[in-house]
């Protein structure tokens, strides 16, 4: 079975340092993995995909994501955190099947200070 | 619309009633889903449309829970008999159809907040 894991409740950072929000993977196959984001009260946004190609994905606002198959991650970052980016994670992977769901991580609060 | 549309954003009931709850999905897009956010079992999948094919219920946790999907486009949730364990947020995403990954991005719903009192 397909899982994700992001092993972080919470990531608190000061504004203008850089980020990581961390997720790991199990899949038999290739995977296809995705970033969303959730601000309160709102559905999720997707930020960033990977399907083939490059370790490096760029994403919305200023994300980006590595993708590590030795190590089954795919890590989100961003070089410089603001307080804007305070809001909930989400790293998913799409089920092989006919339907493509999303398994889901438990999701990460990212806490960005002033 | 220009994205997904859920109605409505919050929804109060009495134990024991039901619910209805809609999604409007992006046009074009042939591929509907409902997943359930709470905070014990996180982000879970519910159901499963696309076009006119039976649906995957896979994801339903119980026989009061139902979907339907009329025409294509609109899908409407029903909880039967609510209970309180039902209190969640549920949203909507849809997406074009198919394995093709680099069309196959689900967009989502704001969502519809359930609270059974």
């Amino acid at each position: 079975a397909q899982s994700v894991a992001q092993p972080e409740d919470q990531v608190n950072v000061a504004e203008g340092n850089p980020l990581t929000v961390k997720c790991t993977y199990s899949v038999s196959g290739n995977p296809y993995l995705f970033w969303y984001v959730q601000y309160p009260n709102r559905g999720l946004q997707f930020l960033l995909k990977y399907i083939t190609g490059d370790n490096l994905v760029k994403g919305s606002y200023g994300f980006e994501a590595e993708f590590n198959k030795s190590q089954t991650s795919f890590h989100l970052k961003k070089p410089s955190a603001l307080v804007s980016d305070s809001a909930l994670y989400f790293c998913a992977v799409r089920e092989w099947s006919n339907t493509g769901k999303l398994i889901f991580g438990q999701g990460t609060t990212l806490q960005v200070k002033p | 619309g220009a994205g997904v549309s859920q109605s409505p954003s919050n929804k109060v009931t009495e134990k024991g009633k039901d619910v209805e709850l809609r999604c409007d999905p992006i046009s074009g897009h042939t591929a509907l889903y409902w997943y359930r956010q709470s905070l014990g079992q996180g982000l879970e999948f519910l159901i499963y449309f696309q076009g006119n094919s039976a649906p995957d219920k896979s994801g339903l946790p119980s026989d009061r829970f139902s979907a339907e999907r009329t025409g294509g486009s609109v899908s409407t949730l029903t909880i039967q008999r609510t209970q309180q364990e039902d209190s969640a947020v549920y949203l909507c995403a849809s997406s074009y159809p198919g394995l093709t990954p680099t069309k196959n991005i689900q967009y989502f719903g704001a969502g519809t907040r359930l609270s059974v009192l």
